[in-house]
């Protein structure tokens, strides 16, 4: 199984401050990674697929790199309505087992 | 815009069958270009992806759950639904459904989600 691991736990800042996510996967997942938000009680919403394209309707202050292991998900400059917790996704295997980060809980310093 | 919206016991005894039902509106499940997953979160853990069903009634399960699981889909009524047989406390989770884009192979990832429904197992 390959194991998503998102670091830090929890991240504190400031509106209007820049957000720096990481999610690291076990064995290579290629670009093959997909960017979640979710606030409680509400639907998750698709960030970015295939490691740095934004979904339908996504603010372009959200962008997503990297490849193999290593995943970045920026925020650049944040707003009120961007403090949730945020999953990344690996979709790299076949037959599909898609797994799932523990989580980054972006909170208001 | 397609709406999924999951409905179900919101408790189950243990070693009973845990049935959950996932509603689609806005957009039909036979399309043909979509696959339809569950995924679940036990409190305080991660997202834990369960299976999904092509339109064909084509599945793709997690292993770890593959003997227990069924996912079905009723296209008449637009609704895709899981049972998970044998439950124990560990199952007790939000379980989520989901819609992925990508036609017969998927895509991977999931563009659009319900809110979830908690389900506890408990006697």
């Amino acid at each position: 199984e390959i194991v998503m691991t998102q670091s830090p736990g929890t991240l504190s800042v400031s509106p209007g401050d820049r957000a720096t996510l990481s999610c690291r996967a076990s064995q290579s997942v290629s670009r093959n990674l997909a960017w979640y938000q979710h606030k409680p009680g509400q639907a998750p919403r698709l960030l970015i697929f295939g490691a740095s394209i934004r979904a339908t309707g996504i603010p372009a202050r959200f962008s997503g790199s990297g490849s193999g292991t290593e995943f970045t998900l920026t925020i650049s400059s944040l707003q009120s309505e961007d403090f949730a917790v945020y999953y990344c996704q690996q979709y790299n295997n076949w037959p599909p087992k898609y797994t799932f980060g523990q989580g980054t809980k972006l909170e208001v310093q | 815009q397609v709406q999924l919206q999951e409905s179900g016991p919101g408790l189950v005894k243990p070693s009973q069958t845990l049935s959950l039902t996932c509603t689609v509106s806005g957009g039909s499940i036979s399309s043909g270009t979509y696959y339809w997953s569950w995924i679940r979160q036990p409190a305080g853990k991660g997202l834990e992806w369960i299976g999904r069903i092509y339109t064909s009634g084509s599945t793709n399960y997690n292993p770890s759950l593959e003997s227990r699981l069924t996912i079905s889909a009723d296209t008449s009524q637009n609704q895709f639904s899981l049972r998970l047989s044998s439950v124990t406390a560990a199952d007790t989770a939000v379980y989520y459904c989901a819609r992925e884009p990508g036609g017969r192979l998927g895509a991977g990832w999931l563009d659009s989600w319900g809110q979830g429904t908690l389900v506890t197992v408990s006697s």
